[in-house]
């Protein structure tokens, strides 16, 4: 099945520092990915979407230059937290759509990120 | 909005027994997908059901679409410690022409020995 990698696994950071979390898809060129953010013991929320070599599309509420995006290539998305602060503590996942075989359109989802800023 | 409800949100069961968790659509689903996920790691993908009436099976996972596409649910036969985890059903939604994956609250399952 399709592998979707993410970096790093853990983060712990200074409030008011910048922390970049990689997405990597690594057997296939995903056009599309997704940023997901997870509450403890609560449901993923889509934060935006990202578009190879276009602007990300966020969604209600989620602000753009906190949270900036880039997709520079098929395979790779980053996510870059800037000036953290404590309420950004959370886990970050990033899920890639896999194309190839028409009609199934499944993302596959990274084994996420877990952000703790003190 | 589309809104994905899942039940049970917590499940306790002993290991052996069968299980049943629903998902309910308040509109019709152009696509439902289960999703697995242990603790602070990332979701495994089960299965993707598109048509009403489908079923799938995979080793001693069975979901279902119900015909009117606006009801899944994910049966367990005869659970097993492994199967411990928080299920996430999902749905494509459109949302300004762009589609999108939002998912139900989640189940959290859990087998006693």
């Amino acid at each position: 099945g399709a592998v979707v990698s993410q970096h790093p696994s853990r983060v712990i950071c200074k409030s008011g520092t910048s922390v970049k979390i990689e997405c990597r898809s690594l057997d296939f060129q995903a056009t599309t990915m997704f940023w997901y953010r997870q509450f403890p013991k609560k449901s993923l929320m889509l934060m935006a979407t990202s578009n190879e070599g276009s602007k990300a599309t966020y969604e209600q509420g989620v602000e753009k230059d906190k949270f900036l995006i880039n997709h520079a290539s098929l395979t790779l998305s980053t996510l870059t937290v800037t000036s953290a602060h404590p309420e950004d503590s959370s886990f970050y996942i990033c899920s890639a759509r896999d194309r190839v075989v028409l009609g199934t359109d499944t993302q596959y989802f990274g084994p996420g990120t877990r952000l703790t800023v003190l | 909005s589309q809104e994905l409800e899942q039940s049970p949100q917590s499940l306790i069961v002993q290991e052996g027994k069968n299980l049943t968790i629903n998902c309910t659509s308040s509109k019709t689903l152009y696509g439902l997908y289960w999703y697995k996920q242990k603790y602070g790691e990332g979701l495994i993908f089960l299965m993707m059901l598109q048509k009403g009436g489908e079923e799938k099976s995979h080793e001693k996972i069975t979901a279902k679409l119900d015909e009117k596409k606006q009801q899944s649910s994910l049966h367990i036969t005869a659970s097993q410690p492994s199967h411990a985890g928080i299920y996430l059903c999902g749905a494509i939604v459109i949302i300004q022409g762009a589609q999108k994956l939002v998912f139900g609250q989640g189940t959290r399952l859990t087998i006693n020995p």
